[in-house]
């Protein structure tokens, strides 16, 4: 079993619709949360960090982790051309002293179509 | 704003070719990393630094890979002879504190093409 599940997509949704990724998980040692977009090309940038189970909202995008389930969610409202790109989970383990190794899911790639 | 950057962009090689990718982290940030995407793949971890050591690396960073930080700026990767499955975007990150967590930032990434 993969240690970090997602749906590769293509996910394609009309500009203004809710996207909705998610990521299932199968080590239950992984603590902190975090959600990647990646441009064609181009390196990973943060989107969102999360630790606890629960909700955390920033602008247009919420997170979502529940552990018991072990199934960790993003969703993007208000969806624009803009946001069209591949979105990557990744997960920690507890934090190292000498830093962290961070493991990625495969990437769910969305297309917002105008 | 500060970023992190990489270079070359892009590197044509020849099977068995030793191979060198430069970083710049962002100046204040202590721990470094490099990471690699296959195409079509997931990004993987390769090699985690921190004062001045590694501090973990993968199964994929054997014996052929080496890592250096040779000034206060710079931080490489080294392949000492390719192989065709090397053939992949390599990425560099760094992070401020171990408190970070995943706020790594990633650089752009450099493709090493090994023919």
């Amino acid at each position: 079993q993969k240690e970090v599940e997602q749906d590769p997509g293509p996910l394609s949704v009309p500009e203004g619709a809710i996207v909705s990724l998610n990521c299932t998980y199968s080590n239950s040692a992984f603590q902190y949360f975090m959600w990647y977009r990646q441009y064609s090309r181009k390196g990973p940038e943060l989107l969102m960090y999360t630790y606890s189970s629960g909700n955390k909202e920033d602008g247009r995008f919420t997170a979502q982790v529940d552990k018991s389930s072990k199934y960790i969610s993003l969703f993007i409202r208000d969806s624009q051309p803009s946001d069209s790109a591949t979105y990557l989970c990744a997960m920690i383990y507890p934090i190292k002293a000498a830093g962290n190794k961070l493991t990625f899911g495969g990437g769910t790639r969305v297309l917002v179509k105008p | 704003e500060p970023e992190v950057t990489q270079t070359p962009s892009h590197q044509v090689t020849q099977m068995g070719q030793e191979v060198i990718l430069r970083c710049v982290p962002i100046s204040n940030h202590l721990y470094f990393y490099w990471y690699r995407q296959i195409l079509g793949q997931k990004v993987e971890f390769l090699v985690s630094f921190y004062n001045n050591e590694i501090s973990e690396k993968s199964e994929i960073f054997d014996d052929q890979f080496s890592v250096e930080r040779p000034d206060g700026s710079n931080f490489t990767l080294k392949i000492r002879s390719t192989k065709l499955e090397d053939s992949a975007m390599y990425f560099c990150a760094s992070g401020a504190r171990r408190e970070d967590t995943g706020e790594l930032f990633f650089g752009e990434g450099s493709r090493l093409t090994v023919l």
